[in-house]
Protein backbone atom coordinates (compact mmCIF):
# COMPACT_ATOMS: atom_id res chain seq x y z
CA UNK A 1 0.00 0.00 0.00
CA UNK A 2 1.17 3.63 -0.51
CA UNK A 3 1.94 6.25 2.12
CA UNK A 4 -0.84 8.05 0.88
CA UNK A 5 -3.46 7.35 -1.40
CA UNK A 6 -6.52 9.08 -2.68
CA UNK A 7 -9.00 8.16 -5.64
CA UNK A 8 -7.77 11.59 -8.14
CA UNK A 9 -11.16 11.68 -9.24
CA UNK A 10 -12.69 14.16 -10.96
CA UNK A 11 -16.03 13.71 -9.33
CA UNK A 12 -18.77 15.60 -10.68
CA UNK A 13 -21.69 16.48 -8.41
CA UNK A 14 -24.23 18.42 -8.55
CA UNK A 15 -24.88 21.70 -6.32
CA UNK A 16 -26.60 20.67 -3.06
CA UNK A 17 -25.64 17.13 -3.79
CA UNK A 18 -23.83 14.99 -0.43
CA UNK A 19 -20.00 13.84 -1.28
CA UNK A 20 -17.74 12.01 0.00
CA UNK A 21 -14.31 10.31 -0.32
CA UNK A 22 -11.52 7.77 0.85
CA UNK A 23 -8.15 8.06 1.90
CA UNK A 24 -5.94 5.20 2.35
CA UNK A 25 -2.59 5.32 4.42
CA UNK A 26 -0.23 2.77 5.22
CA UNK A 27 1.72 3.62 8.53
CA UNK A 28 -0.52 2.19 10.95
CA UNK A 29 1.08 4.38 13.82
CA UNK A 30 -0.06 7.10 12.53
CA UNK A 31 -1.66 9.77 14.99
CA UNK A 32 -3.22 12.49 13.40
CA UNK A 33 -4.70 13.25 9.82
CA UNK A 34 -5.72 15.90 7.83
CA UNK A 35 -7.44 17.42 5.25
CA UNK A 36 -5.86 20.32 3.18
CA UNK A 37 -7.73 22.29 0.27
CA UNK A 38 -6.39 23.86 -2.59
CA UNK A 39 -7.64 25.66 -5.30
CA UNK A 40 -6.16 26.23 -8.92
CA UNK A 41 -2.94 27.78 -8.42
CA UNK A 42 -3.13 28.42 -5.19
CA UNK A 43 -1.73 27.29 -2.12
CA UNK A 44 -3.02 24.15 0.16
CA UNK A 45 -4.99 25.29 3.07
CA UNK A 46 -5.84 23.25 5.87
CA UNK A 47 -9.46 22.16 5.98
CA UNK A 48 -9.71 20.06 8.89
CA UNK A 49 -7.81 18.08 11.61
CA UNK A 50 -8.26 14.19 12.55
CA UNK A 51 -7.27 12.98 16.15
CA UNK A 52 -9.47 10.65 17.06
CA UNK A 53 -12.19 9.07 15.19
CA UNK A 54 -13.73 11.94 13.45
CA UNK A 55 -14.39 16.15 13.24
CA UNK A 56 -17.34 17.91 11.92
CA UNK A 57 -17.15 21.11 10.84
CA UNK A 58 -20.15 23.00 9.47
CA UNK A 59 -20.98 21.29 6.32
CA UNK A 60 -17.85 18.81 6.38
CA UNK A 61 -17.08 15.79 8.51
CA UNK A 62 -14.10 13.76 8.11
CA UNK A 63 -13.68 10.52 10.13
CA UNK A 64 -11.21 7.79 10.59
CA UNK A 65 -11.14 4.36 10.75
CA UNK A 66 -8.02 3.24 12.22
CA UNK A 67 -8.95 -0.29 11.65
CA UNK A 68 -8.77 0.07 7.99
CA UNK A 69 -6.41 2.85 7.85
CA UNK A 70 -8.65 5.01 6.13
CA UNK A 71 -9.82 8.56 6.63
CA UNK A 72 -13.20 10.11 4.36
CA UNK A 73 -14.16 13.60 3.92
CA UNK A 74 -17.72 13.92 3.68
CA UNK A 75 -19.75 17.05 2.33
CA UNK A 76 -23.09 17.98 2.89
CA UNK A 77 -25.28 20.02 0.82
CA UNK A 78 -21.92 21.10 -1.38
CA UNK A 79 -21.94 24.46 -2.99
CA UNK A 80 -20.08 25.61 -6.31
CA UNK A 81 -17.10 27.10 -3.87
CA UNK A 82 -16.45 23.77 -2.35
CA UNK A 83 -15.07 23.25 -6.06
CA UNK A 84 -11.14 22.47 -5.16
CA UNK A 85 -8.73 20.02 -4.88
CA UNK A 86 -8.75 18.16 -1.39
CA UNK A 87 -5.27 16.66 -0.33
CA UNK A 88 -5.50 13.83 2.26
CA UNK A 89 -2.62 14.76 4.66
CA UNK A 90 -1.00 11.79 7.19
CA UNK A 91 2.62 12.47 9.39
CA UNK A 92 5.00 11.19 7.83
CA UNK A 93 6.31 7.95 10.11
CA UNK A 94 3.91 8.74 12.05
CA UNK A 95 4.89 11.29 14.56
CA UNK A 96 4.62 14.39 12.43
CA UNK A 97 8.48 15.04 13.56
CA UNK A 98 9.59 15.10 9.99
CA UNK A 99 6.87 16.33 8.24
CA UNK A 100 4.08 15.35 6.43
CA UNK A 101 3.16 13.37 3.51
CA UNK A 102 0.80 14.53 1.10
CA UNK A 103 -1.75 12.57 -1.35
CA UNK A 104 -1.70 13.43 -4.78
CA UNK A 105 -5.54 14.60 -3.75
CA UNK A 106 -8.96 14.40 -5.13
CA UNK A 107 -10.22 16.84 -7.92
CA UNK A 108 -14.03 18.02 -6.87
CA UNK A 109 -15.96 20.00 -9.74
CA UNK A 110 -19.51 21.04 -8.02
CA UNK A 111 -21.72 21.53 -10.83
CA UNK A 112 -24.68 24.33 -10.78
CA UNK B 1 0.04 40.55 5.80
CA UNK B 2 0.37 36.91 5.02
CA UNK B 3 2.50 34.93 7.48
CA UNK B 4 4.13 33.00 4.89
CA UNK B 5 5.78 35.57 1.57
CA UNK B 6 7.57 33.52 -0.86
CA UNK B 7 10.06 35.55 -3.51
CA UNK B 8 9.39 36.26 -6.47
CA UNK B 9 6.53 34.53 -7.27
CA UNK B 10 7.19 33.89 -10.59
CA UNK B 11 10.49 32.95 -12.72
CA UNK B 12 11.30 32.18 -16.09
CA UNK B 13 15.13 31.22 -16.44
CA UNK B 14 17.67 29.28 -18.22
CA UNK B 15 19.21 25.62 -17.87
CA UNK B 16 22.18 26.15 -15.97
CA UNK B 17 21.48 28.98 -14.27
CA UNK B 18 21.87 29.22 -10.57
CA UNK B 19 18.62 30.93 -9.35
CA UNK B 20 17.64 31.03 -5.28
CA UNK B 21 13.67 30.77 -4.21
CA UNK B 22 12.93 32.90 -0.94
CA UNK B 23 10.99 32.69 1.85
CA UNK B 24 9.74 34.42 5.12
CA UNK B 25 7.73 33.57 8.05
CA UNK B 26 6.15 35.57 10.39
CA UNK B 27 4.36 32.65 12.12
CA UNK B 28 7.34 32.46 15.23
CA UNK B 29 7.33 28.72 13.82
CA UNK B 30 10.86 26.87 13.95
CA UNK B 31 9.55 23.92 11.39
CA UNK B 32 10.28 25.32 7.59
CA UNK B 33 9.62 22.86 4.33
CA UNK B 34 10.55 23.42 0.79
CA UNK B 35 8.00 21.12 -1.84
CA UNK B 36 7.15 21.39 -5.48
CA UNK B 37 4.38 20.43 -7.01
CA UNK B 38 3.74 18.98 -10.41
CA UNK B 39 0.61 18.04 -12.46
CA UNK B 40 -0.15 14.08 -11.21
CA UNK B 41 2.59 13.94 -8.59
CA UNK B 42 1.12 15.72 -5.92
CA UNK B 43 3.45 17.42 -2.98
CA UNK B 44 7.29 16.09 -2.67
CA UNK B 45 9.52 17.32 0.03
CA UNK B 46 12.74 19.31 -1.19
CA UNK B 47 14.85 19.82 2.31
CA UNK B 48 13.27 20.53 5.78
CA UNK B 49 14.66 22.58 8.30
CA UNK B 50 13.76 21.71 12.53
CA UNK B 51 15.82 25.25 13.35
CA UNK B 52 18.50 27.20 12.45
CA UNK B 53 21.09 24.26 13.04
CA UNK B 54 18.86 21.69 11.40
CA UNK B 55 18.07 21.00 7.74
CA UNK B 56 17.09 17.87 6.32
CA UNK B 57 17.35 16.36 2.69
CA UNK B 58 13.19 15.44 1.43
CA UNK B 59 12.45 12.66 -0.87
CA UNK B 60 13.84 14.52 -4.07
CA UNK B 61 17.07 16.91 -2.70
CA UNK B 62 19.12 16.30 -5.37
CA UNK B 63 20.11 19.19 -7.40
CA UNK B 64 18.63 21.68 -4.91
CA UNK B 65 20.77 23.18 -1.67
CA UNK B 66 18.69 25.35 1.20
CA UNK B 67 20.26 27.81 3.81
CA UNK B 68 17.98 29.01 6.59
CA UNK B 69 19.35 31.94 7.25
CA UNK B 70 17.74 32.87 10.57
CA UNK B 71 14.44 31.22 12.11
CA UNK B 72 11.69 33.18 10.26
CA UNK B 73 13.85 32.73 6.37
CA UNK B 74 14.82 29.54 4.44
CA UNK B 75 16.02 29.84 0.96
CA UNK B 76 15.91 27.62 -1.64
CA UNK B 77 18.72 27.48 -4.15
CA UNK B 78 18.60 25.59 -7.97
CA UNK B 79 22.20 25.35 -8.19
CA UNK B 80 21.92 24.50 -12.34
CA UNK B 81 18.67 25.01 -13.21
CA UNK B 82 17.21 22.18 -15.71
CA UNK B 83 14.14 21.80 -17.76
CA UNK B 84 12.69 19.04 -15.46
CA UNK B 85 13.04 21.27 -12.53
CA UNK B 86 9.90 23.33 -13.93
CA UNK B 87 7.67 23.24 -11.59
CA UNK B 88 5.13 25.37 -8.61
CA UNK B 89 7.60 25.26 -5.29
CA UNK B 90 6.00 25.87 -2.07
CA UNK B 91 7.62 26.94 1.24
CA UNK B 92 5.50 25.94 4.29
CA UNK B 93 6.12 26.41 7.92
CA UNK B 94 4.98 24.29 11.05
CA UNK B 95 4.60 24.61 14.92
CA UNK B 96 3.65 23.13 17.90
CA UNK B 97 -0.08 24.22 18.50
CA UNK B 98 0.01 23.25 22.28
CA UNK B 99 -1.53 19.89 23.44
CA UNK B 100 -0.54 17.04 22.08
CA UNK B 101 2.42 16.63 20.22
CA UNK B 102 0.87 15.74 17.03
CA UNK B 103 -1.74 18.69 16.60
CA UNK B 104 0.66 19.99 13.99
CA UNK B 105 0.09 21.36 11.19
CA UNK B 106 1.60 23.19 8.27
CA UNK B 107 0.89 26.83 6.50
CA UNK B 108 2.51 27.59 3.09
CA UNK B 109 3.25 30.04 1.42
CA UNK B 110 1.62 31.60 -2.23
CA UNK B 111 3.71 29.43 -3.76
CA UNK B 112 6.71 30.30 -6.94
CA UNK B 113 6.19 29.37 -10.40
CA UNK B 114 9.44 28.94 -12.03
CA UNK B 115 10.21 27.86 -15.73
CA UNK B 116 13.37 26.54 -16.68
CA UNK B 117 14.22 26.90 -20.29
Amino acid sequence: RKEVEQDPGPFNVPEGATVAFNCTYSNSASQSFFWYRQDCRKEPKLLMSVYSSGNEDGRFTAQLNRASQYISLLIRDSKLSDSATYLCVVPTRGGGADGLTFGKGTHLIIQP
Amino acid sequence: DADVTQTPRNRITKTGKRIMLECSQTKGHDRMYWYRQDPGLGLRLIYYSFDVKDINKGEISDGYSVSRQAQAKFSLSLESAIPNQTALYFCATSGWTGGSPYQETQYFGPGTRLLVL
